[in-house]
């Protein structure tokens, strides 16, 4: 069974930082292209960053580029999220997402929820 | 930001058919194969139609999805109470190098 399991959300003040991670499970997770979206309260999905199986190939959405990093350790099965700048508007539930082919999202977790607020 | 634009809400009774349109652009859904996400109240996404017209194991054959040039559609037919949902679309778009997802509908059963 394929399981997403996101940890590291919480509250955090205006410019402050914040490191998401999410453990894979049920599947071979070095083969998988991995993505992070998420979903602001009573708002829709929106796709956050990207990354190859390799970890050599980082995409970013531009309201998150140069704030946020995302990677990933295929060692130990486990995807990352590093936030820094947050603002008020990055508040949302972030999904960590499995793409079997990097345009295509398959899996979702259930979603770690972070709270942006002073 | 969406790119991909859908109605707000959709209805139907039970039985009927409801269809689900998502209009996008040439570096979007008229570059890619299009995606379509359910997410029931409180849950997360789940994927419903992949490559425009293909049903992962397990969902039944009242979805179906199409593509047409810019524009992609979700249907479903039979509609029954637990459709009730917000669907969404989503394709890779080659101007932004990253995945955009539709607006979002809401599905409501009469």
């Amino acid at each position: 069974e394929v399981r997403l399991v996101e940890s590291g959300g919480g509250l955090v003040q205006p410019g402050g930082s914040l490191r998401l991670s999410c453990a894979a499970s049920g599947f071979t997770f070095s083969r998988y292209a991995m993505h992070w979206v998420r979903q602001a309260p009573g708002k829709g999905l929106q796709y956050v960053s990207a990354i190859t199986t390799n970890g050599d190939r980082k995409y970013y959405a531009s309201s998150v580029k140069g704030r946020f990093s995302i990677s990933r350790d295929n060692s130990k099965n486990t995807l990352y999220l590093q936030m820094g700048s947050l603002r008020p508007e990055d508040m949302a539930v972030y999904y960590c997402t499995r793409a079997p082919v990097l345009q295509l999202v398959d899996y979702w977790g259930q979603g770690t929820l972070v709270t942006v607020s002073s | 930001q969406s790119v991909l634009t859908q109605p707000p809400s959709a209805s139907g009774t039970p039985g009927q058919r409801v269809t689900i349109s998502c209009s996008g652009s040439s570096s979007n859904i008229g570059s890619h194969t299009v995606h379509w996400y359910q997410q029931l109240p409180g849950a997360a996404p789940k994927l419903l139609i992949f490559d425009s017209n293909q049903r992962p194991s397990g969902v039944p054959d009242r979805f179906s999805g199409s593509r047409s040039g810019t524009s992609a559609s979700l249907a479903i037919s039979g509609l029954q109470s637990g459709d009730e949902a917000d669907y969404y679309c989503a394709a890779w778009d080659d101007s932004l190098n990253g995945n955009v997802f539709g607006t979002g509908t809401k599905v409501t059963v009469l």
